[in-house]
């Protein structure tokens, strides 16, 4: 079956510098949701999308931005990279209906150096 | 997160039966999940339930919803060595789906 697919699934960074991590939904998947997982930690959520709208904001910075594109895809925009964005960065989607059901991709491993 | 409670460490021998418990403070909560994470790996959706429900069942796994105590628990049959790995619960609010998890159970399993 398809899954969530992420890219680049590892990232090296500078200090100060951007990156751009994007999110292919399942098939038919309408609403697209970004978490941040830190060392140890559990997943944090950062924003989602449902019909490239966005739907629900959480603790994304103010420095991050995203949008999902008219083919379901999504982009998570970061810049002025700090040490503490090291982190894994997830995608996941819910098909057309049932937006209760996250289906996450690999992640996005990042670091910032 | 801060909101959703579980216990860090669960072991268990193959072929017993594992429990995993979560206590979450939201009584709002409309859906209740378990995640598994295997290391370097992404999430897997294993269950969810709604919130007017008090059990839920597949295959191996059992879920139990408390809603009084707001506690939900997963069961799982005939753990393998295989279901080794960190299991999230996690809930949503009462409007929206951005998932608010606990701080994971890692489980292990011995032969």
């Amino acid at each position: 079956a398809a899954g969530v697919i992420q890219s680049p699934r590892h990232l090296i960074k500078e200090k100060r510098e951007t990156a751009t991590l994007k999110c292919y939904p399942i098939p038919r998947h309408d609403t697209v949701y970004w978490y941040q997982q830190g060392p140890g930690q559990d997943p944090q959520f950062l924003i989602s999308f449902y019909e490239k709208m966005q739907s629900d904001k959480g603790s994304i910075p103010d420095r991050f931005s995203a949008q999902q594109f008219s083919d379901y895809h999504s982009e998570l925009n970061m810049s002025s990279l700090e040490l503490g964005d090291s982190a894994l960065y997830f995608c996941a989607s819910s098909p057309l209906g049932r937006p209760y059901e996250q289906y996450f991709g690999p992640g996005t491993r990042l670091t910032v150096t | 997160g801060e909101d959703v409670e579980q216990s860090l460490f669960l072991s268990v021998r193959e072929g017993d039966s594992s429990v995993i418990n979560c206590t979450y403070t939201d009584s709002s909560s409309t859906y209740l999940y378990w995640y598994k994470q295997e290391p370097g790996a992404g999430l897997q959706l294993l269950t969810y339930i709604f919130s007017n429900m008090d059990m839920k069942q597949d295959q191996r796994l059992t879920v139990l919803l408390n809603k009084k105590d707001k506690h939900l628990s997963l069961r799982i049959a005939d753990t393998q060595t295989g279901d080794s790995a960190i299991y999230f619960c996690a809930s949503t609010p009462n409007s929206g789906y951005a998932l608010n998890f606990g701080k994971g159970t890692s489980l292990l399993v011995t032969p």
